[in-house]
């Protein structure tokens, strides 16, 4: 079954550490992105990528950084400089062309990320 | 730019009451709209969308919502809670041509027993 493949679920890191959190979909979507997730803030847009080697900042990127090498693959890596990290990641893709708002995002099951 | 608006951050209801979860949008031009829930410790899963066809949307697991462009509001309802649907809900709003969805802060549903 197609769908969006997150690891790990669970990551602690360590204060000045930098971490990566996997994100791998094999719906052949053209679209994707990473979103944090804190309680009574909703989903907050980290990064999104809409092509192969392109992407751009969300509303929060700073203290993150991406890759987009291949189609099935956009790894977030969250680093040093996020003072804040501690959050639940979500990572989704979506259908490119026009209309990705019109079909709507299909989303991983998340990595809840932990400072310790 | 597009904006949604969920009211009520906490919602309860009794098992067997209706489920109203609120949601109003605002876009410059026709919107594409979603419902979204969210389980514990899980990813969104879609429950609907909106996309200038019928006005009322049927979702999976009972839900429906009717977009009303009198008052730009997308509601989520269901004739009769189950404890199964305590969760978390989002609606997004989407516009054609732009190549994000603009998500709400989220209404968690506690289902009481």
């Amino acid at each position: 079954d197609g769908g969006i493949t997150q690891s790990p679920k669970y990551l602690f890191r360590k204060e000045g550490q930098n971490v990566t959190l996997s994100c791998e979909q094999n719906l052949n979507h053209d679209a994707m992105y990473w979103y944090r997730q804190d309680p009574g803030q909703g989903l907050r847009l980290i990064y999104y990528s809409q092509i192969v080697n392109d992407f751009q900042k969300g509303d929060i990127a700073e203290g993150y950084s991406v890759s987009r090498e291949k189609k099935e693959s956009f790894p977030l890596t969250v680093t040093s400089a996020q003072k804040n990290p501690t959050a639940f990641y979500l990572c989704a893709s979506s259908t490119q062309g026009q209309a990705p708002s019109f079909y709507g995002y299909t989303f991983g099951s998340g990595t809840r990320l932990t400072v310790v | 730019a597009q904006s949604v608006t969920q009211l009520g951050s906490h919602v309860s209801v009794s098992e067997g009451a209706l489920v109203l979860l609120r949601c109003n949008y605002s876009s410059s031009v026709p919107p594409y709209l979603f419902w979204y829930v969210q389980y514990p410790n899980q990813g969104l899963q879609l429950l609907l969308k909106y996309t200038s066809a019928a006005t009322l949307v049927k979702g999976i697991n009972g839900f429906e919502a009717e977009f009303k462009k009198s008052e730009t509001s997308f509601h989520l309802t269901k004739p009769s809670a189950h404890m199964s649907d305590a969760a978390e809900y989002f609606c997004a709003v989407g516009k054609f041509g732009n190549e994000k969805l603009t998500f709400g802060t989220g209404t968690r549903l506690t289902i009481i027993p």
